[in-house]
């Protein structure tokens, strides 16, 4: 059974770093993409980016509101993906959640999905 | 940025009814389009990618269509479980974009 299980969310002050994790099981995580998507309080979903499996590549894309502050890393020897947030804002209020990317046709599309964590950014 | 609107924003339906939800992309995106369902306090699910394909386990009751730039979703008989809101996604071009999503509730 495919699982995705975010942690590390929390309350932060504004200007601080957080690294969430998403620990997978249930499929080989170095086959598939791994996507952070964020949803504010009330709000709709936001891709925030994702790392392409390491068959193509192992790369990272971005949103420009991200780009600079967030990175997207994985570790294959544990199955886990990671999001390194610095320089935290109130508006990075929101749940985060990890989802995989199978690759078809040139791109990825998401198919399983965690249940998210919490974070906070306070002033 | 590929802009995704939908339409309705919101819908009020009875058990039973079919349901039509419409997403537009601001430029071709091919068939590189995924539908997604999220109940409250819940992760959103996968139901639709390449516009048409189900995914694993998704009852065929929900079917996906279009290409280029006009995509629609379509429950053919709207059940108590499928009450939530319906998001769809381009995974063309990068930074992939979400639609901001339809409500559907019960009339």
């Amino acid at each position: 059974e495919v699982q995705l299980v975010e942690s590390g969310g929390g309350l932060v002050q504004a200007g601080r770093s957080l690294r969430l994790s998403c620990t997978t099981s249930g499929f080989a995580f170095g086959d598939y993409a791994m996507t952070w998507v964020r949803q504010a309080p009330g709000k709709g979903l936001e891709w925030i980016g994702f790392i392409r499996s390491k068959p193509y590549g192992g790369t990272p894309e971005y949103d420009p509101s991200v780009k600079g502050r967030f990175t997207i890393s994985g570790d294959d020897s544990k199955n886990v993906a990671y999001l390194q947030m610095n320089g935290l804002k109130t508006e990075d209020t929101a749940m985060y959640y990890c989802a995989r990317g199978s690759y078809a046709s040139g791109s990825y599309y998401l198919d399983y999905w965690g249940r998210g964590t919490l974070v906070t950014v306070s002033s | 940025d590929i802009q995704m609107t939908q339409s309705p924003s919101s819908l009020s339906a009875s058990v039973g009814d079919r349901v039509t939800i419409t997403c537009r992309a601001s430029q071709d995106i091919s068939n590189y389009l995924a539908w997604f369902q999220q109940k409250p306090g819940k992760a959103p699910k996968s139901l639709i990618y390449a516009a048409s394909s189900l995914q694993n386990g998704v009852p065929s009751k929900f079917s996906g269509s279009g290409s280029g730039t006009d995509f629609t979703l379509t429950i053919s008989s709207l059940q108590p479980e499928d009450f939530a809101i319906y998001f769809c996604q381009q995974y063309n071009s990068y930074p992939f974009t979400f639609g901001p999503g339809t409500k559907v509730d019960i009339k």
